[in-house]
């Protein structure tokens, strides 16, 4: 089993709706969770990172951590086209170190 | 501020063959991570580099090395390349716990 565990998706959804895109995990002691964003054949493009448990809303993405379930979530609000891309949830210990361990990522189609 | 720049885009080389990687961070960032990005694994981590200094390491075989130099520049090189080193490398530089990650240079191995 994965240590951070994503569906693969592709999710497909029209635009203008809001989409949740989630993460499970079986390490207690990460701490750090970021979402990326990935369009094909780029580099993952940091869109939000949270510390812990917790809400974190900036424009239309916002973030949930629930470290007691070891599940964290990213919500788009108002959906669009340009959203369209590979989600990858990212998590880290937070100890001296950088490593990031990924989830496979959920590949998101939003149809005009 | 300039992002993370990555050299070269694309390569291609034979099995047996060496290969240098080459990063640039974003000014300022004294952290370079590396990883490797496969359809079938997924994002992978390498190693990290800090002040000059490998400070993590990932599960890769010893063909895979780094370096960072004086200006936090970071080099990677694999040797004796193997098919399955045909991968999407990025390379992502931190600035506290935060990555920023560059274009990536995606290696084909023939």
């Amino acid at each position: 089993q994965k240590e951070v565990e994503q569906d693969p998706g592709p999710l497909s959804v029209p635009e203008g709706a809001i989409v949740s895109l989630n993460c499970t995990y079986s390490n207690s002691a990460f701490q750090y969770f970021m979402w990326y964003r990935q369009y094909s054949r780029k580099g993952p493009e940091l869109l939000m990172y949270t510390y812990s448990s917790g809400n974190k809303e900036d424009g239309r993405f916002t973030a949930q951590v629930d470290k007691s379930s070891k599940y964290i979530s990213l919500f788009i609000r108002d959906s669009q086209p340009s959203d369209s891309a590979t989600y990858l949830c990212a998590m880290s210990e937070g100890n001296a170190g950088n490593m990031l361990t990924f989830g496979g990522g959920t590949r998101l189609m939003v149809k005009p | 501020k300039a992002g993370v720049t990555q050299t070269p885009r694309y390569l291609i080389k034979t099995r047996g063959q060496q290969v240098t990687l080459s990063c640039s961070p974003i000014s300022g960032h004294r952290s370079v991570s590396w990883y490797q990005q496969t359809p079938g694994q997924g994002l992978q981590f390498l190693f990290e580099y800090f002040s000059e200094t490998q400070r993590n390491k990932g599960n890769f075989p010893g063909r895979f090395s780094g370096r960072q130099f004086s200006n936090s520049r970071s080099e990677m090189n694999v040797s004796t390349l193997e098919l399955g080193d045909s991968a999407l490398y990025l390379c992502a530089s931190s600035w506290g716990d935060t990555q920023y990650f560059g274009p990536g240079t995606r290696l084909t191995v023939l």
